[in-house]
C-alpha cells in the first residue's frame, strides 16, 4: 500500500521561501515521476512540477523561476521550494505519485500553506 | 495560457445518469490528451477515478465510465450513489509534461 505523507511549514510572511517535504512508504519510489499540486480558491489545481528518483525535473512554467524540487533516494523522500512567496501563493499543497503523463493515482494529505504579513 | 472547461455544477437524481464534460481551449480532446478524472470530497485530496480516458483505478466503481464525446473527454456516472456527491475535476496532458486540470464540476445527488 503506497502512502505519501508531507510536512512543511504552514504560515509564511512576504518574499520567504515555502518549504514542503513529501515521504513515500509502499512501493517503488524509481520508475514514478513524483509531483507537487496546489490548490487555491481562486485558481482551482495547478500542477506544479515533478521530479524522478534520478533527479530529472519538470516545472510549471508560470512557476518555474520560483521552484525548486529535489530528491533524496536514500529516504524515499522528496521536497518542494517556492521562492518570493505572496498573497497569491496561499493553497492546500499537495504530494502525489504520477504514473503517467499526470495519472496521479497516489496522494498526500494536503498542507495548507497561508502567506500573510 | 491553455484552459480546461467543464461544467461549473450538476444536478442528479439517486439511481439517475450523468454527464460531465471536458473541453479544452485548444481544440477537439482525443486519445493523445490521456484524459483523466479525479473527484474530491470536502478537506480530502483528489482521489484518481480515470486515467487515459477510459480506464478505471482498482478502486473505482464501476458505474464510473469515461469517454470522449463530440471532442470533449467525459464521465459518465450510471446508477448515481448518494456518495458521489462531490467535486470533479478532470485533467488533461498537454506535452512537455504539460498538465492542465479543468475548473471543476461541483455535483450534487438530490
Amino acid at each position: 500500500q503506497v502512502q505519501l505523507q508531507q510536512w512543511g511549514a504552514g504560515l509564511l510572511k512576504p518574499s520567504e521561501t515555502l518549504s514542503l517535504t513529501c515521504a513515500v512508504y509502499g512501493g517503488s519510489f524509481s520508475g514514478y515521476y513524483w509531483t507537487w499540486i496546489r490548490q487555491s480558491q481562486g485558481k482551482g489545481l495547478e500542477w506544479i512540477g515533478e521530479i524522478n528518483h534520478g533527479g530529472s525535473t519538470n516545472y510549471n512554467s508560470s512557476l518555474k523561476s520560483r521552484v525548486t524540487i529535489s530528491v533524496d533516494t536514500s529516504k524515499n523522500l522528496f521536497s518542494l521550494n517556492l521562492t518570493s512567496v505572496t498573497a497569491a501563493d496561499t493553497a492546500v499543497y499537495y504530494c502525489a505519485r504520477d504514473r503517467h503523463y499526470g495519472d496521479f493515482d497516489y496522494w498526500g494529505q494536503g498542507t495548507l500553506v497561508t502567506v500573510s504579513s | 495560457q491553455t484552459v480546461v472547461t467543464q461544467e461549473p455544477s450538476l444536478t442528479v437524481s439517486p439511481g439517475g445518469t450523468v454527464t460531465l464534460t471536458c473541453a479544452s481551449s485548444t481544440g477537439a480532446v482525443t486519445s493523445g490528451y490521456y484524459p483523466k478524472w479525479f473527484q474530491q470530497k470536502p478537506g480530502q485530496p483528489p482521489r484518481a477515478l480515470i486515467y487515459s480516458t477510459n480506464n478505471r483505478h482498482p478502486w473505482t466503481p464501476a458505474r464510473f465510465s469515461g469517454s470522449l464525446l463530440g471532442g470533449k473527454a467525459a464521465l459518465t456516472l450510471s446508477g448515481v450513489q448518494p456518495e458521489d456527491e462531490a467535486e470533479y475535476y478532470c485533467l488533461l496532458y498537454y506535452g512537455g509534461a504539460e498538465v492542465v486540470f479543468g475548473g471543476g464540476t461541483k455535483l450534487t445527488v438530490l
